[in-house]
């Protein structure tokens, strides 16, 4: 079946920090794979995505790339601010299936 | 305007009780979700719905009923509530396409404490 692999948490950086959260997955074809960013007291929100591999996804500084070989997307960040704080969850969806299979979140904390 | 609004927002119980949790969309999309995270931020597929009929029910105990009334609605009724059914219950919706972008939205959750 499929399955997201993500590292463990918590992760507790200072502001102005390099950020790598990493996530590997497993599945049948050619998934898409996604980051959502869930901020304190909300709902999970769409970071960013790629689709097929080798694309980059990118957003508010934050990117992924999708790796087939190594079947990762690992999220960066070059610079994280006390912003950044929330909870990181990877997450794929099988090629013309809706249905998202999220991993266990892992929780970013950014000290000023 | 809220895309994806959940009420209520805090609900706590006692064992035994029934309650519902509502859902609405405004976005117009076609396929809605409810989405269980643990105390652990563990989250897991419970249902979808696509134009009120059900696609997706995972092995969730029959105690939880989804009823769709219409493509903008998905509520959640829970039948004798039980200590583990304490979490954050997430309603989420998407737009279904010829191609799969996978992007769901999400409402603000409700949490659920089963007392």
């Amino acid at each position: 079946g499929n399955s997201v692999t993500q590292m463990e948490g918590p992760v507790t950086l200072s502001e102005e920090a390099f950020l790598t959260i990493n996530c590997t997955y497993t599945a049948t074809g050619y998934p898409s794979l996604f980051w959502y960013v869930q901020y304190p007291g909300e709902g999970l929100q769409l970071l960013l995505k790629a689709t097929k591999a080798d694309d980059k996804g990118s957003n508010k500084g934050f990117e992924a790339t999708y790796r087939k070989e190594t079947t990762s997307f690992h999220l960066e960040k070059g610079s994280v601010q006390v912003s950044d704080s929330a909870v990181y969850f990877c997450a794929l969806s099988p090629f013309g299936n809706e249905k998202l299979t999220f991993g266990t979140g892992t929780r970013l904390t950014i000290i000023p | 305007d809220t895309a994806v609004s959940q009420t209520p927002k805090y609900l706590v119980t006692q064992m035994g009780n029934d309650k519902s949790i509502k859902c609405e969309q405004n976005l117009g999309h076609d396929t809605m979700y409810w989405y269980k995270q643990d105390s652990k931020k563990f989250l897991k597929i419970m249902f979808s719905y696509n134009n009120k009929e059900l696609i997706i029910n995972e092995t969730v105990p029959n105690r939880f009923s989804p009823k769709s009334p219409d493509k903008a609605h998905l509520n959640l009724h829970i039948n004798s509530l039980e200590l583990g059914d304490s979490a954050v219950y997430f309603c989420a919706s998407s737009q279904k396409t010829g191609i799969n972008t996978g992007e769901l939205f999400f409402g603000e959750g409700s949490r659920l404490t089963v007392l």
